[in-house]
């Protein structure tokens, strides 16, 4: 069956680290999207892309960045984690219809 | 940019009573309103959405309901069952492919 996967589903980092969140999809979308998800703010864009080569920056995109070299993956990279970044991060994808979301990853920046 | 509110925040019923999420929303260029349910640790899930040429949808006891000219958009929830309980979240974009706006959510708590 299709599907969207997240990893790590859980990790704990330090502040300054570099960390890279991997998303996958099975579904063949040229949709993905990244959201964080905050006690009291809701799921939050954060960047999304259209297709390979295609990245673009949402809401809350600083210190965060995406690349989209196939079709199946957009890695979230947090290039110096901060304790704001302390969430729970989902990846989303979609063809023209409903978004589908992945199992999420807690991030815990210590 | 798109800016959705959602009311209430908590949102409490006794089991076969309904319940009522309303959202509203800022761009009037939005044309795609999802509801999204989530349980305690787990992913959302889509459970409903409507078009905006459409002014009602239902699916067996989840109905939601656009007014464009108002815009806001309600999701209505009849013969409320325990498994019910969990955080609602409505939703608005131009269209089903680009970036959802988010409500802050509702967590509904179906009293046995």
């Amino acid at each position: 069956d299709a599907e969207i996967t997240q990893s790590p589903r859980h990790k704990i980092t330090e502040t300054g680290r570099q960390v890279t969140l991997a998303c996958h999809q099975t579904w063949n979308h040229n949709n993905m999207f990244w959201y964080r998800q905050d006690l009291g703010h809701g799921l939050r864009l954060i960047h999304y892309s259209y297709g390979v080569q295609d990245t673009n920056k949402g809401e809350v995109s600083d210190g965060y960045s995406v690349s989209r070299s196939n079709t199946e993956d957009l890695p979230l990279t947090l290039e110096s984690a901060a304790s704001s970044q302390t969430s729970v991060y989902f990846c989303a994808s979609s063809d023209v219809g409903e978004q589908f979301f992945g199992p999420g990853t807690r991030l815990t920046v210590l | 940019g798109e800016n959705v509110e959602q009311h209430p925040s908590t949102l409490s019923v006794q089991e076969g009573d309904s319940a009522v999420i309303k959202c509203t929303y800022s761009d009037s260029a939005s044309n795609y309103f999802p509801w999204y349910k989530q349980e305690l640790g787990k992913r959302p899930q889509l459970i409903i959405d409507i078009r905006s040429n459409v002014g009602e949808k239902k699916d067996q006891r989840i109905a939601v309901t656009l007014n464009k000219t108002a815009k806001h958009f309600s999701l209505h929830i009849t013969e409320t069952q325990p498994e019910d309980s969990a955080v609602y979240f409505c939703a608005a974009s131009k269209s089903g492919n680009t970036p959802l706006v988010f409500g802050k959510g509702t967590r509904l708590s179906v009293i046995a």
